[in-house]
């Protein structure tokens, strides 16, 4: 079974510019995270969809994060314009997420992006 | 907002010692769960308890839950350089399947 793919693993970038990051998850699983994690630090919560809808995005600074899944199967997330706080490793995580299905309640981590922002 | 927080922030043994980590939470769960980080890389999935449960073992790797203090701790037995790594706990609250991580503790075997 292939993992989660995330891209690019690494992007530097000047600030106000913008940049992307692309996730594609586990075949089969409804639910997809995106975390940020700072260095240092655990990840958190950016938006959280089921299948293509949105289920949390109350950490995400709506400001100058977007994301999408249009088809309920890869996602991306997008800053723009980017400040030097957004320095980070973005993780995309997926999970099962079906009511009934052998969802274990594990997450599967992709290798992140890393992002360094000048 | 962190929901858990590990304690030690970091640790460091000799190889074949036992590693004990704690992780203390704020708010009731519906499971705990551990996760591995090594340097560079994207999270593994531990072990997973649930609130209605007091231990878990998984190999090596033993993890207790008092839901009354609001606490976990993960033990790893007779460590192993490869088990040098950073561990999360996380939180799963009922009705949710957003999973709220700590700080993490920094392990480090040594040889």
């Amino acid at each position: 079974e292939a993992g989660v793919a995330q891209s690019p693993r690494y992007k530097i970038i000047e600030k106000r510019q913008s940049v992307a990051f692309w996730c594609n998850p586990i075949s089969g699983h409804a639910t997809l995270y995106w975390y940020q994690q700072i260095l240092g630090q655990g990840p958190k919560l950016l938006i959280q969809f089921q299948n293509n809808g949105v289920v949390d995005d109350s950490q995400l600074p709506k400001d100058r994060f977007s994301a999408e899944r249009l088809k309920g199967v890869d996602s991306t997330l997008k800053i723009q314009p980017a400040k030097l706080e957004d320095s980070a490793v973005y993780l995309c995580a997926s999970r099962t997420g079906r009511p009934g299905g052998r969802d274990t309640g594990e997450l599967f981590f992709g290798e992140g992006s890393r992002l360094t922002v000048l | 907002s962190q929901q858990g927080e590990e304690d030690p922030q970091a640790l460091s043994i000799q190889e074949g010692e036992n590693a004990t980590m704690n992780c203390s939470y704020k708010t009731s769960i519906n499971n705990l769960q551990w996760y591995r980080q090594n340097s560079g890389r994207g999270l593994v999935h531990l072990i997973l308890i649930r609130s209605n449960e007091r231990e878990k073992h998984s190999g090596r790797l033993r993890v207790t839950l008092d839901t009354s203090k609001k606490s976990s701790s993960l033990l790893i037995t007779a460590s192993r350089a490869a088990d040098t790594a950073s561990y999360f706990c996380a939180t799963g609250a009922n009705g949710a399947q957003k999973l709220v991580f700590g700080q993490g503790t920094r392990l480090t075997i040594n040889p």
